[in-house]
C-alpha cells in the first residue's frame, strides 16, 4: 500500500528565501506525482503534475523534480513571496494507479 | 476554466439527521472521487467512481456512508445517520484516466454535526 510523507511538516521563512519542500513514497511504480496548494479553509489547487517519464516540471517559480528510484519528489519555490503562505501536499498513485494518497502536507509561511 | 463544482460549501446538522452532499465532475472527466480531510487524518481517500460505476468504497464506514452517481454529472456522498465525528471537509475530485492526468478539486463541503 502506497505512503506518502513530507518533511518538513512546517517552515517559516523570510520573503525571497529559496525553498524546498520534500515528499517520500513508498512505491515507487508510479507513473505520475501531482503537487497541491491548500489555502486555509479552501480547496486543492493542482500546481504541477509530474509524469514517471520525466524528472521535473516547471512553472513559473515553481518547479518540481521526481526521482522513482529513490521514492523522492522535491518542490523548489525561488524567491518566495508571502502570497506563497499555504500547506503543499504532494500525492502518489496506489500500487494500482486507481486513485492518488495525499502526503500530510507542509505547511509554509513567507513573512514579508 | 472548467472546475468542480460541490453544494453545499457549508453545512450544519444535528446528530442523527441525513446529510447529502453533491458533486458536479468536469464535464468529460470519467473518474469522480470522495475525499475527507480533518486536522488529525490529513486528506482520506471515502470512494471512487470510474464511468460512474464504483470501484472502491473501502474508505467509507458501509452503516451510514452511501455514495452514488446517478448520472455523468452528479456524484453524492449521503451520510445518515450523522454523527459528530462525521464533521470534516469533504471534498469532491474528478480526473480523466486515459490520459497522464491530474486531479481537479472542488471547494469541498464543511461538515459540523452538533
Amino acid at each position: 500500500k502506497q505512503e506518502v510523507t513530507q518533511i518538513p511538516a512546517a517552515l517559516s521563512v523570510p520573503e525571497g528565501e529559496n525553498l524546498v519542500l520534500n515528499c517520500s513514497f513508498t512505491d515507487s511504480a508510479i507513473y505520475n506525482l501531482q503537487w497541491f496548494r491548500q489555502d486555509p479553509g479552501k480547496g486543492l489547487t493542482s500546481l504541477l503534475l509530474i509524469q514517471s517519464s520525466q524528472r521535473e516540471q516547471t512553472s513559473g517559480r515553481l518547479n518540481a523534480s521526481l526521482d522513482k528510484s529513490s521514492g523522492r519528489s522535491t518542490l523548489y519555490i525561488a524567491a518566495s513571496q508571502p502570497g506563497d503562505s499555504a500547506t503543499y501536499l504532494c500525492a502518489a498513485p496506489d500500487g494500482y494507479g486507481q486513485n492518488f494518497v495525499f502526503g500530510p502536507g507542509t505547511r509554509l509561511s513567507v513573512l514579508p | 476554466d472548467a472546475r468542480v463544482t460541490q453544494t453545499p460549501r457549508h453545512k450544519v446538522t444535528e446528530m442523527g439527521q441525513e446529510v447529502t452532499m453533491r458533486c458536479q465532475p468536469i464535464l468529460g472527466h470519467n473518474t469522480v472521487f470522495w475525499y475527507r480531510q480533518t486536522m488529525m487524518q490529513g486528506l482520506e481517500l471515502l470512494a471512487y467512481f470510474r464511468n460512474r460505476a464504483p470501484l472502491d468504497d473501502s474508505g467509507m464506514p458501509k452503516d451510514r456512508f452511501s455514495a452514488e452517481m446517478p448520472d455523468a454529472t452528479l456524484a453524492t456522498l449521503k451520510i445518515q445517520p450523522s454523527e459528530p465525528r462525521d464533521s470534516a471537509v469533504y471534498f469532491c475530485a474528478s480526473g480523466l484516466v486515459q490520459q497522464d492526468y491530474g486531479y481537479t478539486f472542488g471547494s469541498g463541503t464543511r461538515l459540523t454535526v452538533v
